[in-house]
């Protein structure tokens, strides 16, 4: 089976330009979960979907991050304009389920952003 | 709100040798899913082992077991006979029932020495 898919794997700008992170979960899959990793933060969740529609997006950190799921197979991150304190690496995961028998998130191999 | 806190943010043992990471959490639930990952340097993060709070016994996956006091929310990570494999950043997670969310410690940074 093919897990979380996320592209680009690295994705480097310049300061300014926008930025577009994508994933395309697990087959079947209706959770679909962004989170940002720093060394100073640790693993932040920035917005989460299920059946496509967003959830919780307390996360996200200003107006210039947005993320939509236009499909069960496709989500998308957006930063626009990005700033240098963007550089991160983002990872997408993706879970089936919850209510009393939590599934375990799978987590795609992640995009490390450097913003210039 | 729920926490969780790993206080080794790196450590290194040689390989062979047995280690412990640790992880405490504050809860006010009776019911919740712990959990442990590892992300290697390739970046994937990779689910290690689970933990459900109202079963007593320790969940173990091959070398790797789990310590987990209930009552001191603690839950700390063992692995036997370490490999080099295992270098890698290991996270502590917690979740409750029908909530979407885990809830990540902040990863302990795991040497394996040859």
């Amino acid at each position: 089976d093919a897990g979380v898919i996320q592209s680009p794997r690295h994705e480097v700008t310049e300061m300014g330009q926008e930025v577009t992170l994508r994933c395309k979960p697990i087959s079947g899959h209706d959770y679909l979960f962004w989170y940002r990793q720093t060394m100073m933060r640790g693993l932040e969740l920035l917005i989460y979907f299920n059946n496509n529609v967003p959830i919780d997006d307390s996360g996200m950190p200003e107006d210039r991050f947005s993320a939509k799921m236009p499909n069960a197979s496709f989500s998308t991150l957006k930063i626009q304009p990005s700033e240098p304190r963007d550089s991160a690496v983002y990872f997408c995961a993706s879970s089936w389920g919850t209510g009393t028998d939590n599934q375990p998130q799978h987590f795609g191999d992640g995009t490390r952003l450097s913003i210039l | 709100a729920q926490t969780v806190t790993q206080s080794q943010p790196e450590m290194s043992v040689q390989e062979a040798e047995t280690v412990t990471l640790s992880c405490t959490y504050d809860t006010s639930e009776s019911n919740y899913y712990l959990f442990w990952y590892k992300q290697p340097p390739s970046r994937q993060m990779i689910l290690v082992i689970r933990q459900e709070a109202y079963k007593q016994q320790n969940a173990t996956e091959n070398r790797f077991s789990v310590n987990f006091q209930k009552a001191a929310k603690s839950f700390s990570l063992k692995i036997s006979d370490s490999q080099l494999g295992d270098t890698a950043m290991y996270f502590c997670a917690f979740m409750k029932p029908g909530d979407d969310k885990i809830i990540f410690g902040k990863g302990t940074r795991l040497h394996i020495l040859p």
